[in-house]
């Protein structure tokens, strides 16, 4: 079955030390991988995507995320985390043999808190 | 570019009494549509989800249905609510390679 963990509920992190916030995934194609973020009653807000290619790909407010087939992870990371990077993120996952429906499949979420 | 509006924004309702939801999407044509609901700020759950217009399919068996009347519209409704309706309802929409795009939510409280 198709699944996405999330192991950590929180992670805290000093402000400008670096941050990762772990996904790992099952499923059985080659996965198409997704970050989110939440804000406090606010929408998710889309980061970034593997589909393809560099194994590192990198997304919106300096984040990134790397990919790696052999442990079935993508974690998420930062250089340097901002007391404004506290929040929920989401991992997902699409097998893109799925169907048209493109439905994914989501992670529990891990709360950031980035200390100043 | 594309915009995706979800409105009310925030909702209280007795129980017993109907929902409409909804949630619009510009800029786009032929998106897939989903409705997610969210509990307690945490795991996202999959309601409803559509990939043209009056195609719905449903995720899990509950109270609520959903239609789309047209092709960027997409309606979650309730004809009698139960206390455990209550959390942040979430629309999206997909084309592509399937990043979901999601509106600003609408927050349910039921009474």
């Amino acid at each position: 079955a198709q699944s996405v963990a999330q192991p950590e509920d929180q992670v805290n992190v000093a402000e400008g030390n670096p941050l990762t916030v772990k996904c790992t995934y099952s499923v059985s194609g080659n996965p198409y991988l997704f970050w989110y973020v939440q804000y406090p009653n606010r929408g998710l807000q889309f980061l970034l995507k593997y589909i393809t290619g560099d194994n590192l790909v990198k997304g919106s407010y300096g984040f990134e995320a790397e990919f790696n087939k052999s442990q079935t992870s993508f974690h998420l990371k930062k250089p340097s985390a901002l007391v404004s990077d506290s929040a929920l993120y989401f991992c997902a996952v699409r097998d893109p043999w799925a169907g048209n429906n493109r439905k994914l499949i989501w992670g529990l979420g891990t709360s950031l808190a980035v200390n100043p | 570019s594309q915009t995706i509006h979800q409105w009310p924004a925030t909702l209280v309702q007795p129980v017993g009494s109907p929902l409409s939801l909804e949630c619009t999407v510009e800029g786009t044509s032929n998106p897939n549509l989903y409705w997610y609901r969210q509990a307690a700020g945490r795991g996202l759950q999959l309601l409803f989800y559509s990939v043209g217009i009056g195609q719905i399919s449903s995720e899990v068996p509950q109270n609520l249905s959903a239609s789309r009347p047209q092709d960027r519209q997409f309606i979650l409704s309730s004809k009698k609510l139960l206390l455990s309706d209550s959390g942040f309802y979430l629309c999206a929409w997909t084309r592509g390679a399937g990043e979901q795009y999601f509106g600003p939510g609408t927050r349910l409280t039921v009474t």
